[in-house]
């Protein structure tokens, strides 16, 4: 089992370059979720699915896009990059339902826009 | 409104002693989960340890355990006989609506540990 994956480990945008932050997992949860996490202020969800086809707003979801297509991978997607937008990115996923249940993270992405 | 809030940035604590980090929380929800998870240097998100809010025990997995004080709304994390490795970042955090499939998690800013030799 190779658990939560991310692709890329790194990247370097310039402002208003676009990419995708690919997310994959394993373990056939239904839940999954992109987080940031900037210095200080913990882990934010950006967006969030609840299963295949799904997708919903989370705290900060402003100039990020994300698409389930397939139930084992959450893609987040940049559009126009900016400055703000520098941060390390983790995935998450979990079981869904009712219950006590913890989230598996990915290893992150550390993303710097200049 | 801050919902989980771990009021220490930093903590120093010497090899093989016992340290606590606090974890304080608001919700109004009856049915929630409280998590604490381990960030490493090398920037992974590792799970530790959960109570739920109708445990009536406190968590405890190996050398930690969830100090959970429900009135007090306080669910703080205690590392017994501290080891080297365990100097990283620590986070709690909170899932609501356990009942009913809730799946939102909220982090603190966290709490970076360090255990000295």
């Amino acid at each position: 089992n190779a658990g939560v994956t991310q692709t890329p480990k790194f990247r370097v945008l310039k402002t208003g370059q676009s990419m995708t932050l690919l997310c994959a997992q394993d373990m056939n949860h239904e839940y999954m979720y992109w987080y940031r996490q900037d210095p200080g202020m913990g882990l934010r969800l950006i967006h969030y699915s609840v299963g295949e086809g799904t997708t919903a707003k989370g705290e900060v979801p402003d100039g990020y896009n994300v698409s389930r297509l397939k139930k084992q991978n959450f893609l987040l997607g940049l559009e126009s990059a900016a400055p703000s937008q520098t941060s390390v990115y983790f995935c998450a996923s979990s079981y869904g339902g009712v219950g006590s249940y913890e989230q598996y993270f990915g290893p992150g992405t550390r993303l710097t826009v200049t | 409104a801050q919902k989980i809030t771990q009021t220490q940035p930093g903590m120093f604590v010497q090899e093989k002693e016992a340290v606590t980090l606090d974890c304080t929380y608001d919700t109004s929800d009856q049915s929630y989960g409280l998590f604490w998870y381990k960030q490493p240097s090398s920037g992974e998100m590792i799970f530790l340890i959960y109570q739920g809010s109708y445990d009536e025990q406190n968590a405890t997995e190996g050398r930690y355990s969830l100090n959970f004080q429900k009135a007090r709304k306080s669910a703080n994390l205690v590392i017994s006989a501290s080891q080297l490795g365990d100097s990283a970042m620590y986070f709690c955090a909170m899932r609501e609506g356990l009942n009913t499939g809730g799946f939102k998690t909220i982090f603190g800013a966290g709490t970076r540990l360090f255990v000295k030799a």
